[in-house]
């Protein structure tokens, strides 16, 4: 597609619910990101995927988040057992590896636990 | 911790007027992006400068780097009412690689 689609754009789940983020990067961009951000706060890194190199999954907080990518695509975002504190916008963003291009970034899920 | 620091942390300036934004980081970059945000969702890229740059244009919009000093500004000349929105920073070790966002600058465009 033309942009980062992410889905769904907003989400209430009840605490202790797992949830599935989903983030369909642009075509041929062989590099994923997703970070999240608090209310009024900066990016927070969580993970980054590039071409079929391992993961770098240094920034996901807890082992209750993972993430995966599935035939250098469409990657999704999980978290388990979620807990209050999981509420933030989580955005996804794609870009080339190379080149002085920047990311690109979806519009973001709104995840809200209650 | 995040690796840039922007200053301030809000501006308000009448339209018209230019606006500047400072960054500040701490480790060595590769290369250091902008980005603006409208209304808490997703970023735009604005402009990308390389470590091996000082001063890059597009439009409005100014950046210089100094390495030396570990900082950065973006400066929005004529400023519109359409321009605001929060501001990042964002640098780079390698490549497009992980990037590190600093905590932005709120500017606000008074008409």
């Amino acid at each position: 597609g033309a942009g980062v689609s992410q889905s769904p754009s907003n989400k209430v789940t009840e605490k202790g619910k797992d949830v599935e983020l989903r983030c369909d990067p642009i075509s041929g961009h062989t590099a994923l990101y997703w970070y999240r951000q608090s209310l009024g706060q900066g990016l927070e890194f969580l993970i980054y995927f590039q071409g079929n190199s391992a993961p770098d999954k240094s920034g996901l907080p807890s082992d209750r988040f993972s993430a995966e990518r599935t035939g250098g695509s469409v990657s999704t975002l999980t978290i388990q057992r979620t807990q209050q504190e999981d509420s933030a916008v989580y955005l996804c963003a794609s870009s080339l590896y190379e080149g002085d291009y920047g990311y690109t970034f979806g519009s973001g899920t709104r995840l809200t636990v209650v | 911790s995040q690796q840039g620091e922007e200053d301030p942390q809000a501006l308000s300036i009448q339209e018209g007027e230019n606006a500047t934004m400072n960054c500040s980081y701490k480790t060595s970059i590769n290369n250091l992006q902008w980005y603006r945000q409208n209304s808490g969702r997703g970023l735009v890229h604005l402009i990308l400068i390389r470590s091996n740059e000082r001063e890059k244009h597009s439009g409005r919009l100014r950046v210089t780097l100094d390495t030396s000093k570990k900082s950065s500004s973006l400066l929005i000349t004529a400023s519109r009412a359409a321009d605001t929105a929060s501001y990042f920073c964002a640098s780079s070790n390698f490549g497009n690689e992980k990037l590190t966002f600093g905590t932005g600058t709120r500017l606000t465009i008074i008409p």
